[in-house]
């Protein structure tokens, strides 16, 4: 079974400053989607950036890149420039690249943007 | 389109009550998740729909719990004989055709249960 792993249960970071996130998952499969999703306190689940497996390109959304290691299967978050709107639960999520397959999530890392 | 919407946002109940929650999934998506997060801890699949067919549901979906999409447009999940360990917020996903961009799962804010 696929496994999704984040390490960091807890991050803190000054605002302009860099943050990285870890995330490392399992899976015999070759094609497949990741996924960075934020949760700030009490409002609802957001997509941050998508990376598909067969690209070897990192994906990029403005702040928020992937560094995308396939053969080690990591999978981590950059967040350039943390601003304080960035506070928020970040998930790490996979998902076969199958129809209508449902996301595995990781733990979660709180990140705090303190000024 | 103002995304996916649920109804209603919070729920207190007694022990032993039934529940409804409902979803509005986006209106060119096809597809319809459920998924349940408990505290300081990732979303957990429960089910998924194409439309109106039920495709997929989890070892997690106990006999006490049914979800419909009848029409293939908004989703209702039942919990029957709730129990404390159902407290949890429930969330609802919906994504539209297969691969691309449009598989990616947008999320609704959620319906926070509460059993007391």
């Amino acid at each position: 079974a696929q496994t999704v792993t984040q390490s960091q249960p807890e991050m803190s970071v000054q605002e302009a400053e860099t943050v990285t996130l870890s995330c490392t998952y399992d899976t015999s499969e070759s094609n497949y989607y990741l996924f960075w999703y934020k949760q700030p306190p009490s409002r609802q689940m957001i997509l941050v950036i998508r990376q598909e497996a067969y690209k070897q390109q990192n994906a990029t959304e403005n702040r928020f890149s992937v560094n995308f290691q396939k053969a080690a299967k990591s999978f981590s978050l950059k967040i350039s420039d943390s601003q304080l709107g960035d506070t928020a639960m970040y998930f790490c999520a996979f998902m076969h690249n199958q129809a209508g397959t449902a996301l595995i999530f990781g733990k979660g890392t709180t990140l705090s943007v303190s000024s | 389109d103002t995304g996916v919407s649920q109804d209603p946002r919070h729920k207190i109940t007694k022990r032993g009550q039934n529940v409804t929650f409902r979803c509005d999934p986006i209106s060119e998506h096809n597809r319809l998740y459920w998924y349940r997060q408990t505290l300081g801890q990732g979303p957990e699949f429960l089910t998924y729909f194409q439309n109106e067919a039920q495709l997929e549901k989890s070892r997690l979906l106990s006999d006490r719990f049914s979800a419909e999409r009848p029409k293939g447009s908004f989703s209702t999940l039942e919990i029957q004989r709730t129990e404390q360990g159902d407290s949890a917020m429930y969330l609802c996903a919906s994504s539209g055709l297969a691969g691309g961009p449009e598989e990616t799962q947008y999320f609704g804010p959620g319906t926070r249960l509460l059993v007391l």
